[in-house]
């Protein structure tokens, strides 16, 4: 099935453990993209890549790292959890990092305790 | 700073029409987009604006205006499955989606 799998789909998670989300895309786009949603909030950039081998910071990227090895995947880890990371994290991907229309996972949801 | 604006909740009646207003102040311009999130799901590409104007897609429509900074999305015949919350989101001089916080749309029968 053409788009992007992201997993685990929901975890629960102690205070200072590591995590990682993963991110598989298989519709060859360049860019990929985290972004976390909380209630009230837009959706937040935690980092991006606009394409393999290059990362970016985006607008909350402290606590949290990825990584982009080739085209299809774009994990987000978190080496250490705190409980202000309790959210509903997104991955997406665009064909271009020049346009706006993203497709998104279907969402990871971690909470911290 | 970059801002978003759009209302938190509208409710309306099924059968009707709903327009859901987007004010922007951004760092540059290179497009309005707007999504479709429905509850626990993941949001989903609707339209896209660059030029001023009404673009119409089926039975939703989206409307521009670069000199105001405002935008709005216009749903014809709602459906209950429009409840949902309607994201606005600018694409700025870096390229760099700027999201607001989202519309919940409420569909009454």
């Amino acid at each position: 099935i053409a788009g992007i799998t992201q997993a685990p789909t929901s975890q629960i998670l102690a205070a200072g453990r590591r995590m990682t989300l993963r991110c598989t895309q298989d519709m060859r786009h360049n860019a990929m993209y985290w972004y976390r949603q909380d209630l009230g909030l837009g959706l937040r950039l935690i980092h991006y890549s606009n394409t393999a081998g290059t990362t970016g910071k985006g607008e909350v990227p402290d606590g949290y790292s990825v990584s982009r090895a080739n085209t299809d995947d774009f994990p987000l880890t978190l080496a250490s959890a705190v409980p202000s990371q309790t959210s509903v994290y997104f991955c997406a991907s665009s064909d271009s990092p020049d346009t706006g229309e993203l497709f998104f996972g279907e969402g990871s949801r971690l909470t911290v305790l | 700073g970059q801002n978003i604006d759009q209302p938190t909740e509208m409710t309306a009646t099924e059968g009707a029409i709903v327009q859901i207003n987007c004010t922007y102040q951004t760092s540059g311009f290179n497009g309005l987009f707007w999504y479709q999130q429905h509850a626990g799901e993941a949001p989903t590409f609707l339209s896209y604006n660059v030029l001023d104007g009404l673009e119409e897609k089926g039975r939703f429509s989206s409307f521009l205006s670069r000199s105001k900074g405002y935008s709005y999305l216009l749903l014809k015949e709602l459906q209950m499955k429009d409840s949902a919350s309607y994201l606005c989101a600018v694409l700025d001089s870096n390229y760099q989606l700027i999201w607001g916080a989202g519309t919940k749309l409420i569909i009454k029968p």
